[in-house]
Parts: C-alpha cells; sequence; structure tokens
C-alpha cells in the first residue's frame, strides 16, 4: 500500500522563477493538505483540497496557489518566488468527510531551494 | 488562535532513561492533539492522538502521552529510550470540524550511549 508520495524530492530555482510540486495521495484518501516547514520550524499550514476545491487556508500569499485532480492528487504552485520561500514543503492525505478525526498521513516532502 | 508551545529546542538523554517531552496548547474549545516524530530528510509520521475520553494515551514505539486540561498540557513520555528514537518531535493542535494543524516549534531528541 504506497503512502503519500511527492515529487521532486530536491528542486533549485532563482528568485522571480515559478514551481511547482507534485504530491499522491494514500491510496484511499480524497484530501491533501499542504504544509510549508522552513528550517528550525515547525510546519506551518498553507492550504487543503477536498473534492477539488480549496476548503481551508492558512495566512499565505497569493503567490501560493494550488490545485486537485479528480484522481485526489494535487499541484502546490508558487510564482515570482522569493528567498524566505526556501523550506521543505510537506503533502499529507486524508479522509475528507472525518474532519480532524482522521489522522493526516506525511509525505517526505520537497527540498525548495532559492539562489 | 490555536498555537502550541514546546519550550524546549534540544533534550539529551541516555540510552535507556526515561524521557518527557512537553507541549503546551493554546486553544478556546477542546483540543485535538497530536504527537509528530520526524527523522532527518523524511516527512512526518504520527506516534499518537488525543480526541476525548481517557486522558492518558498509547501510541506507536512505546510512547505515550497524558492530556491534562488545566495546565493546558500534553506531554510525551518514553520509559526506556532507545538510540533509534532520536529526532524531531513536534506536538500539534487541531480543530473540530477542520483539519488544519498548528504545529509547534519541535523538540530535538539527542540520545546519546
Amino acid at each position: 500500500d504506497a503512502g503519500v508520495t511527492q515529487s521532486p524530492t530536491h528542486l533549485i530555482k532563482t528568485r522571480g522563477q515559478q514551481v511547482t510540486l507534485r504530491c499522491s495521495p494514500k491510496s484511499g484518501h480524497d484530501t491533501v493538505s499542504w504544509y510549508q516547514q522552513a528550517l528550525g520550524q515547525g510546519p506551518q499550514f498553507i492550504f487543503q483540497y477536498y473534492e477539488e476545491e480549496e476548503r481551508q487556508r492558512g495566512n499565505f500569499p497569493d503567490r501560493f496557489s494550488g490545485h486537485q485532480f479528480p484522481n485526489y492528487s494535487s499541484e502546490l504552485n508558487v510564482n515570482a518566488l522569493l528567498l524566505g520561500d526556501s523550506a521543505l514543503y510537506l503533502c499529507a492525505s486524508s479522509l475528507g468527510r472525518g474532519g480532524i478525526n482522521q489522522p493526516q498521513h506525511f509525505g517526505d516532502g520537497t527540498r525548495l531551494s532559492i539562489l | 488562535a490555536q498555537s502550541v508551545t514546546q519550550p524546549d529546542i534540544h533534550i539529551t538523554v541516555s540510552e535507556g532513561a526515561s524521557l518527557e517531552l512537553r507541549c503546551n496548547y493554546s486553544y478556546g474549545a477542546t483540543p485535538y492533539l497530536f504527537w509528530y516524530v520526524q527523522s532527518p530528510g523524511q516527512g512526518l509520521q504520527l506516534l499518537l492522538k488525543y480526541f476525548s475520553g481517557d486522558t492518558l494515551v498509547q501510541g506507536i514505539k512505546g510512547f505515550e502521552a497524558e492530556f491534562k486540561r488545566s495546565q493546558s498540557s500534553f506531554n510525551l513520555r518514553k520509559p526506556s529510550v532507545h538510540w533509534s528514537d532520536a529526532a524531531e518531535y513536534f506536538c500539534a493542535v487541531g480543530a473540530f470540524g477542520f483539519q488544519k494543524l498548528v504545529f509547534g516549534t519541535g523538540t530535538r531528541l539527542l540520545v546519546s550511549p
């Protein structure tokens, strides 16, 4: 049973560029959440997708956008990259109907470095 | 607004000794509390969770945590630490009806021989 998979593992970009990160949820899961984890910090919630719509959003600018596909996979897009966007980006999947009662399963993340 | 405080940035424990990692939360209603572990270069693994009922919850890898409403705490414990427990530990709080998790800044556990 495959868990949450994220691609790519590592990525290097320069300021001003755009990036797309991808996530495939655990089999049977329909909800995907994205988190940003800066070095030495805990993960911070970016947004959550359920039924192909953004259901919740954290305190992140509009440069961060996402998408969920009919197969429940998801993309995180970041435009106009800043040095401060350097972080580990984590994807988590869960079952949407259960709310917080359904534990979130995390992928290993994408390490994004901005030069 | 929800918030989580993990007051210890680093903790060093001898192998075989007991462990307690502290977590304090701030939330107006009944919290949903979690402990996750993160090994270097990896994602987060759920150790245990508290939703309601018995305030002492058991998790994987021999970990347990106790919810104390009066102290707004959810401390993680293990009676005997193994070298493989060296990792970063995160406490998180969630709100009923949502799936957003708010994490603390983490505690890095070092295990000495």
